[in-house]
């Protein structure tokens, strides 16, 4: 069965370093996102992504984060300049039709990221 | 309350026994997901149900939406020690997002 793959699994780096978040979504979904988990907390959107540019994104995604599909395959998320309260689990989702439709959306297994 | 919110926070019951958990939220919905989530792990999608239905079943789970009261209920019937998990109500509407409510942590003992 298809499914959203992301990497690194768990990525640790230095308060101030950029770090990149890759996620491969399933093949033929149009609609690409990004959200984050604070670890006890609730899974908080950031960004949604079609047609390769910005089409929704909350108040946690400020210019410190950008988003990129380089290729017909890679999705990824860049936090420039990685801050403590940056530490996260960060899911990568996808979906074929987007909110007009029933929005199933299909996660990856999230890469937990830890600033130290 | 925030939207999303569920009750109860964590259940522990015994395998066999029925689990029911519930989600409140606050906005117009087009629908509400319930997802489960293993510890550590990415999120499963289990069930989607319509703002224009009421109840729908999928194998062990059963969910109802009441958007009277703006409430959505997922029973998960014979529990086995494998539904361990916290579960997480989600409402979509005409935007792109999911919005998660707070998660329900079951614990099934064998």
């Amino acid at each position: 069965e298809p499914e959203v793959t992301q990497t690194p699994s768990h990525q640790v780096t230095q308060m101030g370093q950029e770090v990149i978040l890759r996620c491969v979504p399933i093949s033929n979904h149009l609609y690409f996102y990004w959200y984050r988990q604070i670890l006890g907390q609730k899974v908080e959107f950031l960004v949604s992504f079609y047609n390769n540019e910005i089409s929704e994104k909350s108040e946690i995604f400020d210019d410190q984060f950008s988003v990129e599909r380089p290729d017909g395959s890679n999705f990824t998320l860049k936090i420039r300049s990685t801050k403590l309260e940056d530490s996260a689990m960060y899911f990568c989702a996808s979906t074929r039709q987007g909110p007009a439709a029933e929005n199933i959306q299909y996660f990856g297994a999230g890469t937990r990221l830890s600033v130290l | 309350s925030q939207q999303g919110e569920e009750d109860p926070q964590a259940l522990s019951i015994q395998e066999g026994e029925n689990a029911t958990m519930n989600c409140s939220y606050k906005t117009s919905i087009n629908n509400l997901q319930w997802y489960r989530q293993n510890s550590g792990r990415g999120l499963v999608h289990l069930i989607l149900i319509r703002s224009n239905e009421r109840e729908k079943h999928s194998g062990r789970l059963r969910v109802t939406l009441d958007t009277s009261k703006k409430s959505s209920s997922l029973l998960i019937t014979a529990s086995r020690a494998a539904d361990t998990a916290s579960y997480f109500c989600a409402t979509g509407d005409n935007t792109d997002k999911l919005i998660f409510g707070t998660g329900t942590r079951l614990q099934v003992f064998p």
